[in-house]
């Protein structure tokens, strides 16, 4: 069965570095979202994308963050100067319609110390 | 008021139980309505998606009232594995595919 998958697992880094978190989307999807989790709380929507654009993000997602499809494939999420509070679980998803189900990859735990 | 309000529990049920998770949303505009299920740490899965008419999926339930902004779930005949977060999710009101997601219940199923 098809799935979205990330890199790596688990990011550490020091606050003001920049880190990009790596995305594959299930192939013939064509929408495509990040979403954070901070330990103990609610999944927080980040941003959404399609057609090589951001079609809505959040408030969370400022200056600092940025996404792109560097190619076919890959979906990256780039934080440009890590603070401590962006520590959290980060999950991209698909979709091939965005009415339909979205498939979660497994992951990526961002600790910013 | 919260987008998606739900009870956090937890939830300690005997296998075998019936148990019921309810959810509140904010946002008449919201189109489509899902359960998902997340265990420790991970990614959420679909559990089921929720129509107006409700549905059913094995021992599972989802019924849906527009009117009252109101969404819930029934899991029959408790099962150990069925031990999780339970989230409540909505779409956003501006069609781009943005979920919205609860706080989750928790459920634990003892034997």
């Amino acid at each position: 069965e098809p799935e979205v998958t990330q890199t790596p697992s688990h990011q550490v880094t020091q606050m003001g570095q920049e880190v990009i978190l790596r995305c594959v989307p299930i192939s013939n999807h064509l929408y495509f979202y990040w979403y954070r989790q901070i330990l103990g709380q609610k999944v927080e929507f980040l941003v959404s994308f399609y057609n090589n654009e951001i079609s809505e993000k959040s408030e969370i997602f400022d200056d600092q963050f940025s996404v792109e499809r560097p190619d076919g494939s890959n979906f990256t999420l780039k934080i440009r100067s890590t603070k401590l509070e962006d520590s959290a679980m980060y999950f991209c998803a698909s979709n091939r319609d965005r009415a339909d189900e979205q498939y979660f990859g497994p992951g990526t735990r961002l600790t910013v110390t | 008021r919260k987008e998606v309000e739900q009870d956090p529990g937890p939830f300690n049920v005997p296998e075998g139980a019936t148990v019921a998770f309810n959810c509140t949303y904010s946002n008449s505009a919201s189109q489509s309505f899902f359960w998902y299920r997340q265990d420790c740490r991970k990614e959420p899965k679909l559990l089921m998606s929720v129509y107006s008419s409700g549905n059913e999926d094995g021992r599972f339930t989802a019924q849906l009232n527009r009117a009252s902004q109101y969404i819930s779930l029934l899991i029959r005949d408790s099962k150990l594995s069925d031990s999780a977060t339970y989230l409540c999710v909505v779409s956003g009101s501006s069609n781009t595919g943005k979920l919205i997601f609860g706080q989750g219940t928790t459920l634990q199923v003892k034997p």
